[in-house]
C-alpha cells in the first residue's frame, strides 16, 4: 500500500515562513505531488502541485526532494487564515488522488 | 473557474433508507469524478471513480451494491447509498478534473464542498 505520511500536527506564529513535509515512499514515477488544505465540514482546497521541479504560485511554495520521497510545503509569512488541516497527495494527470494523512497546522498570533 | 458543487449539504435520514447525494461540475465538463468518504479527524479515503457513460471503478472494500454511482452526464455524478446504516454516517466528497483545462490546471482536480450524512 501508498505510504503517504504528514507530522499531525505543527503550530506556527503569524507572519512566519512555515515548513511542512511529507514523505512519498511508495510514489511512483509519473505521479504528481499535490497539496491541498481543509477547512472544518468544507471540501479540500488546491494549493499546489508539482512533479520534480521546485514550484511557486501566489498561495505557497513547493519543493520536491531530488529523489522524489519527500515534499515540503512552505507558506512564506503565515496568517490566522492559514490554520488548516494540509494533506499532500499523489496521482497522475487522469489518475485518482491518493492523501497522506494530513496535518493540522496552528498558527498563532 | 472549475467549480464544483454538491447537494444536499447534510442530510439526516433513518436506518434502512436509501440516500442521493449529487456532485456537479459548473463550469466544465468532467469525464471522469471521483467520490471520498471522510471520518472525523481522518484523511480523505478515495471510493470510487466515476467514469461518464461507463461503470464506476470502485476501490478495494467499498461495495459497489451498497454505493451506486452513476455518471449520466458530463456535469453530474451520483453517489446512491443503499439501505443506509449509522456506520454510513460520513462526510461525502465528491471531486472532478477539467481535462480541457491547460497548463498546470491539467493536472489539478477541484472538489466539491462534501455531503454530511447522518444515519439514525
Amino acid at each position: 500500500d501508498a505510504k503517504t505520511t504528514q507530522p499531525n500536527s505543527m503550530e506556527s506564529n503569524e507572519e512566519e515562513p512555515v515548513h511542512l513535509p511529507c514523505n512519498h515512499s511508495t510514489i511512483s514515477g509519473t505521479d504528481y505531488i499535490h497539496w491541498y488544505r481543509q477547512l472544518p465540514s468544507q471540501g479540500p482546497e488546491y494549493v499546489i502541485h508539482g512533479l520534480t521541479s521546485n514550484v511557486n504560485n501566489r498561495m505557497a511554495s513547493l519543493a520536491i526532494a531530488e529523489d522524489r520521497k519527500s515534499s515540503t510545503l512552505i507558506l512564506h509569512r503565515a496568517t490566522l487564515r492559514d490554520a488548516a488541516v494540509y494533506y499532500c497527495a499523489e496521482g497522475g494527470a487522469t489518475n485518482k488522488l491518493i492523501f497522506g494523512t494530513g496535518t493540522l497546522l496552528a498558527v498563532q498570533p | 473557474g472549475a467549480v464544483v458543487s454538491q447537494h444536499p449539504s447534510r442530510v439526516i435520514c433513518k436506518s434502512g433508507t436509501s440516500v442521493k447525494i449529487e456532485c456537479r461540475s459548473l463550469d466544465f465538463q468532467a469525464t471522469t469524478m471521483f467520490w471520498y468518504r471522510q471520518f472525523p479527524k481522518k484523511s480523505l479515503m478515495l471510493m470510487a471513480t466515476s467514469n461518464e457513460g461507463s461503470k464506476a471503478t470502485y476501490e478495494q472494500g467499498v461495495e459497489k451494491d451498497k454505493f451506486l454511482i452513476n455518471h449520466a452526464s458530463l456535469t453530474l455524478s451520483t453517489l446512491t447509498v443503499t439501505s443506509a446504516h449509522p456506520e454510513d454516517s460520513s462526510f461525502y466528497i465528491c471531486s472532478a478534473r477539467d481535462p480541457l483545462a491547460g497548463g498546470p490546471r491539467q493536472e489539478t482536480q477541484y472538489f466539491g464542498p462534501g455531503t454530511r450524512l447522518l444515519v439514525l
